[in-house]
């Protein structure tokens, strides 16, 4: 069943800017993971951030995590025109290796 | 890194017929295979969790003897969709479960 739900479900924004994309979920959770699909392609791993954990760096990537609130954040900085995909984040529970997506934010950067 | 090889990538067919659609754990071996399907600008949707030398767990709404899963090995999991409709049209994708996140590129499913 669907568990996060992405905000907002379309974004546009300009090469440069910084997108930020949330997640909310609605039970307990071992993990909350980020991921990106470009159109009709398969899906890219982008970040993991664990349950007892409340922020994560990658590269362009900052996840926030709050357990509390049952949300997640995703910010890119200085976006790029190849940003543009679709954003999800995707819970797991303890002891499992089964996902459960969110609908998705999709990020259109533009030139 | 763990990889997933998944084909084909697009695949047109008949009403009525059958398409398989398989995925292979290059470098490791895949006990667990997930199955997903995603309808147009919408997220992915679990059907069924494939598991070696075992019956496939489907969830529900997903009708097993449509979507027959075979996973006789630890790098091969198969999801064959029988008597195919316009209503299946669909994208479908895998994920290997050991590695927890290595998904299958995805096969673009048209029934006409």
């Amino acid at each position: 069943s669907q568990q996060g739900e992405e905000d907002p479900q379309a974004l546009s924004i300009q090469e440069g800017e910084n997108a930020t994309m949330n997640c909310s979920y609605k039970t307990s959770i071992n993990n909350l993971q980020w991921y990106r699909q470009n159109s009709g392609r398969g899906l890219v791993h982008l970040i993991l951030i664990r349950s007892n954990e409340r922020e994560k760096h990658s590269g362009r990537l900052r996840v926030t995590l709050d357990t509390s609130k049952k949300s997640s954040s995703l910010l890119i900085t200085a976006s790029r025109a190849a940003d543009t995909a679709s954003y999800f984040c995707a819970t797991s529970g303890a002891g499992s290796y089964q996902l459960t997506f969110g609908k998705g934010t999709k990020l259109s950067v533009i030139p | 890194g763990a990889v997933v090889s998944q084909h084909p990538s697009r695949v047109i067919c008949k009403s009525g017929t059958s398409v398989k659609i398989e995925c292979r754990s290059l470098d490791f071996q895949a006990t667990t295979m997930f199955w997903y399907r995603q309808f147009p600008k919408q997220s992915l949707m679990l059907m069924a969790t494939s598991n070696e030398g075992s019956k496939a767990t489907y969830e529900q709404g997903v009708e097993k003897d449509k979507f027959l899963i075979n996973h006789a090995s630890l790098t091969l999991s198969t999801l064959t969709v029988t008597s195919a409709h316009p209503e299946d049209s669909s994208f479908y994708i895998c994920r290997g479960g050991n590695y927890g996140y290595t998904f299958g590129s995805g096969t673009r499913l048209t029934v006409v």
